[in-house]
This record gives structure tokens, C-alpha cells and sequence, in this order.
């Protein structure tokens, strides 16, 4: 069964920094799109962020944008998210996910069909 | 960007019922770019129709999506009582890519 296992959520400072993971296993990982997807306590779901299958296209919400960085590791099966200056309203469980572009394709989509179980991270002092 | 508004926040029904969600968006979505999922409490989403009308793997036929331009439906036939969840639409953007979600609509027993 296709496994996707995020860590490294906390509790962290307003200001601070946290780099959460997430392992792929039984996924051929680098065939994939992979994104970050969080969902604030009682609230929806909101994009964070989407990596290319090679790391070398990245976009991010305007929420996020030049705080957080996505990247990914292929030759370990593993996405990153570093995320710097953390407010409150970072305050969330952030999925690991994979957005299916067929043919490495931004023009196509068959939307995100294996999600991990979420790590939370909460921004409070 | 497009905003995609879900309605009605609530829909109460027994099961056995059908149901009807609908998804709004502020302007024109391409339907190769509209999904649908449902959610669970201390779940994460499960993915139930991509390209608006076509089941993921492993989704029941009484799951069905249709729509087109601004307007889209997810509908359930005869609820069972594992549907009872909350169910976001969703759209994609090829330029720059970008994913939006609804806010979600809570499907409850009545």
C-alpha cells in the first residue's frame, strides 16, 4: 500500500522555524508532483505549496510566499517543507500529498489521490 | 483567483436519502481541473471525483460528479452511513500552477 509519513511538527515560537518531512514508501516517489496541504484547527483545506517531479519547478500560496520552502530529496523518497517566520495563523496539520499531473504535465490533473496522515504545527508563545 | 464557494454549509439528511452539493466558482474552471473530496473527522481527505465527473480509484458508483463553466455538483445516491463527512471541491490552475479549495460542505445525519 502506497505510504506517505509526515514528522516534524511542534510547538514553536512566533518567529521561529520548523522543517517538517515526509517519507514516501511502496510510491515511485520521483514520478511525482508532490504539495503540502494544511488545514487550521476546525477550519478547510488550503494549498501551501507544489514541487515538480525533478524539484526544479516550485509555487507557493501567497500566504506562505518567502517564508516557507519546498524541496525534495528523490534519492531518499522525501518531501521537505522549511518554514521560516511563523505566525499564528501557521497554526495547522500540514498533509503531504500528491498532486497526479499525468505525463509530467502541469495540463493535466487527476487531482491528489494519496495523502499522509498530517503533522501539526502550532505557532504560539 | 478563482474562489470557489460550496453550498449549503450544512445539509441534513437520513440515510437512504440523496444528496446534492454544489460548488461555485467566480469564474469559468476548465472541468479537467475540478475535484472532489470527502473528509472525515481526524481523517485526511479522500479523494472522490477528479475532472468533474470521473471516479477515483476504489469510489462507489452512488458517487457521481457533473458540471461545467462556474457551477458543479457532487451527488450521492442512497447516503450510507460512512458518507456522513465533509466534502470540499476543488480547482486547479495551470498558470502558475495553484490549487484552490472550497470551504467545505458538512454532510450530517439528520
Amino acid at each position: 500500500e502506497v505510504q506517505l509519513l509526515e514528522s516534524g511538527g511542534g510547538l514553536v515560537q512566533p518567529g521561529g522555524s520548523l522543517r517538517l518531512s515526509c517519507a514516501a514508501s511502496r510510491f515511485t516517489f520521483s514520478s511525482y508532483a508532490m504539495s503540502w496541504v494544511r488545514q487550521a484547527p476546525g477550519k478547510g483545506l488550503e494549498w501551501v505549496s507544489v514541487i515538480s517531479e525533478s524539484g526544479g519547478s516550485t509555487y507557493y500560496a501567497d500566504s506562505v510566499k518567502g517564508r516557507f520552502t519546498i524541496s525534495r530529496d528523490n534519492s531518499k523518497n522525501t518531501l521537505y517543507l522549511q518554514m521560516n517566520n511563523l505566525r499564528a495563523e501557521d497554526t495547522a496539520t500540514y498533509y503531504c500529498t500528491n498532486p497526479r499531473h499525468p505525463g509530467s504535465s502541469w495540463y493535466n490533473y487527476y487531482g491528489m489521490d494519496v495523502w499522509g496522515q498530517g503533522t501539526t504545527v502550532t505557532v504560539s508563545s | 483567483d478563482i474562489v470557489l464557494t460550496q453550498s449549503p454549509g450544512t445539509l441534513s439528511l437520513s440515510p437512504g436519502e440523496g444528496a446534492t452539493l454544489s460548488c461555485r466558482a467566480s469564474q469559468s474552471v476548465s472541468s479537467s481541473y475540478l475535484a472532489w473530496y470527502q473528509q472525515k473527522p481526524g481523517q485526511a481527505p479522500r479523494l472522490l471525483i477528479y475532472g468533474a465527473s470521473r471516479r477515483a480509484t476504489g469510489i462507489p458508483d452512488r458517487f457521481g460528479g457533473s458540471g461545467s463553466g462556474t457551477d458543479f455538483t457532487l451527488t450521492i445516491s442512497r447516503l450510507e452511513p460512512e458518507d456522513f463527512a465533509v466534502y470540499y471541491c476543488q480547482q486547479f490552475d495551470s498558470s502558475p500552477p495553484m490549487y484552490t479549495f472550497g470551504q467545505g460542505t458538512r454532510l450530517e445525519i439528520k
